[in-house]
């Protein structure tokens, strides 16, 4: 069974449209992320939440404004998309057993392609 | 600022050999060292994990390394197969705020070729 599924797994739009993308886990951890991928395929940290509370934000721009409804999930909504949006988006999970140790999971993905 | 550099960029070897990938940061205060595997088109498959406080890890044909002194890692691949293709990620968990988080290299992209 997929640990941490993401919905949709590709999303074309028109650039100034609002998108949601979706997540969800089920290895029952306290900590989830949003990563960006880009062209380059740098992969770089947007958001993390640990148990509903946000607690990084890397200097995103506010059209991007993630929710935790509750532990297993974290959605990304995107505000007004620009062309520069365009890039593999994933989300991952983490359990929190101290000291930083534990191994983090990554959902399988969703590019999003701004026309 | 932590920067995580992966060398080389791109590789390819015929299948059977033995490799090396290269991982080296700038910060030695990590918590932890991982290494992924990204395949085409898909999420990222953590490999191993090693503490800070570790100098190496194993599984099955895959041995990492830790000089945490020297900021640096290796990822060591024992007879490649074509399966072994994929981009290989480095990142080292670090402290932020009153919380941790990754920082990832750019990868190695590997083609092993029968």
């Amino acid at each position: 069974d997929t640990a941490v599924s993401q919905t949709p797994k590709y999303l074309v739009t028109q650039m100034g449209n609002d998108k949601s993308i979706k997540c969800e886990q089920n290895l029952g951890h306290d900590t989830m992320y949003w990563y960006k991928q880009d062209s380059k395929k740098f992969l770089k940290i947007m958001f993390s939440y640990n148990n509903k509370e946000l607690i990084i934000n890397e200097t995103v721009p506010n059209r991007f404004s993630p929710k935790s409804p509750d532990k297993a999930h974290l959605n990304l909504h995107i505000n007004s998309l620009e062309l520069g949006d365009s890039a593999v988006y994933f989300c991952a999970s983490r359990g929190t057993g101290g000291g930083g140790t534990d191994t983090q999971y990554f959902g399988p993905g969703t590019r999003l392609t701004v026309l | 600022k932590q920067e995580v550099t992966q060398i080389p960029a791109a590789l390819s070897v015929p299948e059977g050999e033995n490799l090396v990938l290269n991982c080296s940061f700038t910060d030695s205060a990590i918590y932890n060292l991982q290494w992924f595997r990204q395949d085409p088109g898909k999420g990222l498959t953590s490999l191993l994990l090693i503490q800070s406080s570790q100098r190496e890890q194993t599984s099955g044909r895959l041995n990492a390394s830790l000089d945490k002194s020297s900021g640096r890692s290796t990822l060591y691949i024992a007879a490649s197969q074509p399966g072994d293709s994929a981009t290989y990620l480095c990142a080292v968990r670090i402290k932020s705020g009153g919380y941790n988080k990754l920082i990832f290299g750019a990868g190695t992209r590997l083609a092993v070729h029968p």
